[in-house]
């Protein structure tokens, strides 16, 4: 059982390029999230979705797009990368979103960093 | 403004001793307290999760203490081992429009020596 996956593990892209880094998990869970993870500074919540199909806003989303086409994929889009963009990222799942006491699985985590 | 305040940001101990890790809430409506564990390179696992009404939390030689009316927590490590060494991070729950966000603390940098 691998339960998360991202790729790339590492990323190094000229500011202005688009990324999309990817997140994979085997759990079926329903709730998937992305966080950036900067030193010195807790875990932030770009974006989430607490099922297929639908996504919300997090507390840092601008410049990020998501999609949830299906129950497994959670892929976080870099429209035109900023140098504020370099972190590193996890993707994270649960078995279910919303209000739940719910325990969330992270990933690997990918390090980017924008030139 | 809702913060976790984790403390000490670091701390170096010997393989064998015990150590203590602080956290601060200030978080409303509070729904639950987690501990992760980092290991360098790694995502967070969690270690416990406690709800309001939970005192103590154990998880092998990691035992968890909350105290919901000062809002403090604590992460005890018994016995530590040299692979202790990570970060440790403490996260308070709250809901908020439609998921259970996560507030998460910068984290504390424990490292065992032999």
């Amino acid at each position: 059982i691998a339960g998360i996956t991202q790729a790339p593990t590492s990323q190094i892209l000229a500011a202005g390029r688009r990324m999309t880094l990817r997140c994979t998990q085997d759990m079926r869970h329903n709730a998937m999230y992305w966080y950036r993870q900067d030193l010195g500074l807790g875990l932030r919540l770009i974006h989430y979705s607490n099922t297929a199909g639908t996504t919300g806003k997090g507390e840092v989303p601008d410049g990020y797009s998501v999609s949830r086409a299906n129950t497994d994929d959670f892929p976080l889009t870099l429209a035109s990368a900023v140098p504020s963009q370099t972190s590193v990222y996890f993707c994270a799942s649960s078995e279910t979103g919303g209000y739940a006491y719910n325990e969330q699985f992270f990933g690997p985590g990918t390090r980017l960093t924008v030139l | 403004k809702n913060q976790v305040e984790q403390s000490p940001q670091s701390l170096i101990i010997l393989e064998g001793k015990n150590c203590t890790l602080q956290c601060n809430y200030t978080v409303s409506p509070f729904s639950n307290l987690r501990w992760y564990k980092q290991d360098t390179g790694r995502g967070p696992v969690s270690l416990t999760i406690m709800t309001f009404s939970e005192n103590t939390k154990s998880n092998g030689r990691y035992t968890a203490t909350l105290d919901a009316d000062t809002k403090q927590s604590s992460l005890h490590i018994t016995a530590s081992q040299l692979s202790d060494s990570a970060s440790y991070i403490c996260v308070v729950s709250s809901p908020e429009g439609g998921y259970n966000k996560l507030i998460f603390g910068a984290g504390t940098r424990l490292a065992v020596h032999p």
